[in-house]
């Protein structure tokens, strides 16, 4: 199985910035998914994009998504502490069965 | 009210042991997963039941045993516990069988000495 890779693995940023995160993958895909997770708890599931959307928002966040280069982006404005977590990107491969990035762990120094 | 519950949540066990986590959901969803986050946080599915039924069964090793009574509960037995076991497992659901959202349990840290 192929999964997704996430760039950078580990970001750290001050309180109040924007920080932004890539995935890439190698499939086609009907949708993708962000998750996120705090330490120790399981996925959070935050946006979805599907495969003829370019740009989706939710509250803070913004995906967006160029299947010509198989590539998805999550930012998200204005940082708070509680935003430190690592957030996964997801997409199906085949239609059963939900494939993840490895990861982009994030540090929100207040 | 918690949407999808697993016990327990801390596992500690010897190796060649036997154990069970639990998992329920009460999202009236008709799919159910079992994942594994291993120590680098990579995230993979073992198995998947829809209604019951398996639908998705990675290559995992025969030691594991999924189990589901009814639709909202998705057992996993492990015998003969090994050290390479040790990660943490992660149950989930959806609605349908190509669910988009899945929604996760809190997961359950198992460690085997």
């Amino acid at each position: 199985s192929q999964q997704g890779e996430e760039d950078p693995q580990a970001l750290s940023i001050q309180e109040g910035e924007n920080a932004t995160m890539n995935c890439s993958y190698k499939t086609s895909i009907n949708n993708l998914q962000w998750y996120r997770q705090n330490s120790g708890r399981g996925l959070v599931h935050l946006i979805l994009i599907r495969s003829n959307e370019r740009e989706k928002h939710s509250g803070r966040l913004r995906v967006t998504l160029d299947t010509s280069k198989k590539s998805s982006s999550l930012l998200i404005t204005a940082s708070r502490a509680a935003d430190t977590a690592s957030y996964f990107c997801a997409f199906y491969q085949g239609a059963q069965k939900l494939v993840f990035g490895q990861g982009t762990r994030l540090t929100i120094n207040p | 009210d918690t949407a999808v519950s697993q016990t327990p949540k801390y596992l500690v066990t010897q190796m060649g042991n036997d154990k069970s986590i639990k998992c329920e959901q009460n999202l009236g969803h008709d799919t159910m997963y079992w994942y594994k986050q291993d120590s680098k946080k990579f995230l993979k599915i073992m198995f998947s039941y829809n209604n019951k039924e398996l639908i998705i069964n990675e290559t995992v090793p025969n030691r594991f045993s999924p189990k589901s009574p009814d639709k909202a509960h998705l057992n996993l037995h492990i015998n003969s516990l090994e050290l390479g076991d040790s990660a943490v497992y992660f149950c989930a659901s959806s609605q349908e069988v190509a669910g988009e959202t899945q929604y996760f349990g809190p997961g359950t840290r198992l460690l085997v000495l």
